[in-house]
Parts: C-alpha cells; structure tokens; sequence
C-alpha cells in the first residue's frame, strides 16, 4: 500500500491567497481526518469524514477554512483567504472502520507571507 | 476525551531499554490507551495500544498499571531511530468520538 498521499508537502504563499490541500487516504478506509501542527498549539483535529460525509467540523478555526470529501479516495482543506496565523503543517489520516490505528500521511507545510 | 501527563523529555542511551511514563488518572472504564510517535518531519505514527492487560509488539510492549490510572510505554532496545516525540492518548470508544487528541507528549532523546 501507497499510505496515505498528501499533496503538496510543501505550499509558500502570500496573505490573501486561496490555498487548497489535498489528501488521497488508504484505499478501503472510511474514516479520513484533518489535523494542524503548530509550536503553540501542538496537534490538533480540524475535521474527519465517515464514509464522505463530515461527522465533526468543531476544530474548523473560522469560516476562512472549509473541507471537502467528493469520493472515497480523495479529500481537500481549503482556505481562503490565507492569513499568515495559518501557517503549520497540516497532516490528513485515514483509518479503517473503528479499528484503532490511524495512519498519517507525510504533511503539507503550508507557510502564508 | 480524558487528560494524560507525561515528562517534557527524556534521555537514554543506545541499545538500553527505555520506560516512557503516562499518567491518567481520570480514565474511564471505556477508555483504551494509545501511543502514538511523531519521529522529526514525519507524521505521527501508530505504536501500540491497550485497555487492560499488558501488550506487545513488535515496536514496543504497553505496561497498564492495575488501577489504569498509568502506563508505561517500554522501548526494549533503542535505537537512533527511535528519537522521537512520544504520545499517550486516551480514547474512548463508548463515546463515539473519533479523531485523537493529542497533548505535548515525550521528546526521547537517544544517546549513541
């Protein structure tokens, strides 16, 4: 298996500026998660999916933020329009069923000028 | 989801054992206890978990204490590899709830 895929890794943009991450999780999973990193904040879960349908949007920061799932194997974290405050990386992970294990991909590090 | 300590950071040496405390005091009876690592520039990753009764693997083994209310995760051999930030998470799954809160967890530092 591929794991879980993240694209960009890395993205460099200004104030402003639409940014939109993307995310192709485990094939078979039906659980997909959205989590930011930050010094000051640590990890923390922005969203997740189940079966493509969003079940808990409570860590969305602002309306700036938004997520989609069209299918199975695909998912995006847009944001617009970018401030530099959300400058972390970015992690999406993907779990199967209620079995324990989530599996991370590598990031995007997003850095907004 | 239900608070978990653990030290800042902690050092040992190459090819020794290491004993990752956690302390969790208000867990539930539905509560399993999870580790996960985050090595440097890598997303986290799944090493263990238990409810109970201790377990193993073969990344680690998971000491439950009688009462629950800590654990030690216990790296048999370390490695350099094994220099990471380390994370004990309580999950509950009579809750329903799904994604994994994370605290500032164990930076293990290995010696060569």
């Amino acid at each position: 298996d591929a794991g879980v895929i993240q694209s960009p890794r890395h993205e460099v943009t200004e104030m402003g500026q639409e940014v939109t991450l993307r995310c192709k999780p485990i094939s078979g999973h039906d659980y997909l998660f959205w989590y930011r990193q930050t010094m000051m904040r640590g990890l923390e879960l922005l969203i997740y999916f189940n079966n493509n349908v969003p079940i808990d949007d409570s860590g969305m920061p602002e309306d700036r933020f938004s997520a989609k799932m069209p299918n199975a194997s695909f998912s995006t974290l847009k944001i617009q329009p970018s401030e530099p405050r959300d400058s972390a990386v970015y992690f999406c992970a993907s779990r199967y069923r209620s079995y324990n294990e989530q599996f991370f991909g590598p990031g995007t590090r997003l850095t907004v000028l | 989801d239900a608070k978990t300590t653990q030290p800042n950071s902690m050092e040992s040496n190459e090819e020794e054992p290491v004993h990752l405390p956690c302390n969790h005091s208000t867990i539930s009876g539905t509560d399993y206890i999870h580790w996960y690592r985050q090595l440097p520039s890598q997303g986290p990753e799944y090493v263990i978990h238990g409810l109970t009764s201790n377990v193993n693997n073969r990344m680690a083994s998971l000491a439950i204490a009688e009462d629950r209310k800590s654990s030690t995760l216990i790296l048999h051999r370390a490695t350099l590899r094994d220099a990471a930030v380390y994370y004990c998470i309580l999950r509950d799954l009579g809750g329903g709830a799904d994604g994994l809160t994370f605290g500032k967890g164990t930076h293990l530092i290995i010696q060569p």
